[in-house]
């Protein structure tokens, strides 16, 4: 079956702007997870959805906001973009649980200029 | 506080040497513990999940509550074997904690 997939795979924007980004979880799968990585701080929790609720949030500033759709489709939005939020941003998803690992998409790679 | 930590950032081995990855955690509730392997250039890919104690790719570890560990072993390294490995800690919240990562490089 079809895995994590994540667009766009690469964005390149100016500071100021806004960004959107989009993850199509594995059928079935209801939970989906966003992650930014970076060199320096890793691989840190931004929020995770659950039948279209937001049911966790990482300490990422408001300008971090994500939504998910009746099809369990997720969008996550960063409002003006600093350049400290150049990363690699990873979905997730999982079932219900989480308990059997979470199946990552590829990411997108946001650059801030 | 949950915390996951691996001690090595890089671990360097020879083809056909035992190796080991460290990983160690701080979570006072029941919990979830997988280990993620990244290949160059490529997705992050479960590697281990202690629930499952299942063997993927030669590796295999136990949850030791007791010393708060969970740490892979294979017993002969291979070149495909190099990559970026995390730990991370999932549990009630749904979200995963994880480790720094350690580089294993896998030498001819």
């Amino acid at each position: 079956k079809a895995g994590v997939t994540q667009t766009p795979r690469y964005l390149i924007k100016t500071r100021g702007q806004q960004v959107t980004l989009s993850c199509s979880p594995i059928s079935g799968h209801r939970s989906v997870s966003w992650y930014q990585q970076t060199p320096g701080q890793g691989l840190q929790f931004l929020f995770e959805y659950f039948s279209e609720t937001q049911r966790n949030k990482g300490n990422f500033p408001g300008r971090f906001s994500g939504r998910q759709f009746s099809n369990s489709r997720s969008e996550m939005n960063v409002s003006t973009l600093e350049l400290g939020d150049s990363a690699l941003y990873l979905c997730a998803s999982s079932d219900w649980t989480g308990g059997h690992g979470y199946t990552f998409g590829s990411g997108t790679r946001l650059t801030v200029v | 506080a949950q915390r996951v930590t691996q001690p090595e950032k890089l671990l360097s081995v020879f083809k056909g040497a035992p190796v080991e990855l460290k990983c160690n955690y701080s979570y006072s509730g029941s919990p979830e513990l997988f280990w993620y392997v990244q290949y160059s250039r490529q997705r992050l890919q479960l590697l281990l999940r202690h629930i499952s104690r299942e063997s993927i790719k030669g590796f295999t570890a136990d949850l030791n509550k007791g010393e708060t560990s969970f740490h892979p072993k294979k017993p002969f390294a291979q070149e495909e074997d190099s990559a970026m490995y995390y730990c991370a800690l999932g549990g009630a919240t749904n979200k995963l904690i994880f480790g720094t990562g350690t580089l294993l490089a896998v030498q001819p």
